[in-house]
């Protein structure tokens, strides 16, 4: 089973809110992974996870937030987003540390912001 | 630097017709090869991946070869169906990012199949 699953589906937020994404994985990887999807555009690394110690912060403004409270959890939580934030958030897994190591993709969360 | 150039879409096929897709990557050390696809509202799917030169990934009737000699890992598919239409997109793990997998993505090629 390579499924990541990612809660909400869809979340519509206003530049005040504070609200949070989640992400669960049973495979047992060590690595995970938030990335920002624009429209037609390839992901943009955001964080890594690394044996659940952030290993990778892609200079992400602070009003992104991420934790990993256990190897099969991942937030985002988010605070003071701005309407240029909203696309769709995907988070991964993978197996950790080999360099033949796949990203397995969740269906994300589209973000609206306004 | 480490890098993916795709073919610039959209594609658009009948249905049956014989699908390529250009990828080519440079890199200075020996990645992994991916093909990710994205149907329209959705996730990034995994559709194949090759680990080393000469391999040949495949799934779902898509196959891609890794060609050091060329530096490419082009996408084909025998006989697309509408079905396909979705959005492609080539990806390298970068050889020089460590244990932190980071991969480097095409900007992806829109494929739309026409009954």
């Amino acid at each position: 089973d390579t499924e990541v699953t990612q809660t909400p589906k869809h979340l519509v937020m206003g530049m005040t809110n504070k609200k949070s994404l989640k992400c669960e994985q049973h495979m047992g990887h060590r690595a995970m992974y938030w990335y920002k999807q624009k429209a037609k555009k390839p992901p943009e690394l955001m964080f890594v996870y690394s044996y659940e110690k952030l290993s990778i912060n892609e200079s992400v403004p602070s009003r992104f937030s991420p934790e990993c409270p256990n190897s099969s959890l991942l937030n985002l939580h988010l605070h003071a987003l701005q309407p240029e934030d909203s696309a769709l958030y995907l988070c991964a897994s993978g197996a950790g540390a080999a360099s033949t190591d796949t990203q397995y993709f969740g269906p994300g969360t589209r973000l609206t912001v306004l | 630097g480490n890098s993916v150039t795709q073919m610039e879409g959209p594609v658009t096929l009948s249905e049956e017709a014989f699908l390529t897709i250009n990828c080519t990557y440079t890199a200075t050390g020996y990645p992994s090869l991916f093909w990710y696809v994205q149907y329209p509202g959705e996730g990034l799917q995994l559709l194949l991946k090759a680990t080393k030169a000469d391999d040949k990934g495949s799934n779902k009737g898509f196959e891609a070869t890794y060609r050091k000699e060329t530096t490419s890992f082009h996408l084909e598919k025998g006989s697309v169906q509408v079905s396909d239409s979705a959005v492609y997109f080539c990806a390298l793990s970068d050889p020089d990012a460590g244990n932190n997998r980071k991969l480097i993505w095409g900007l992806g090629t829109s494929l739309a199949v026409n009954p």
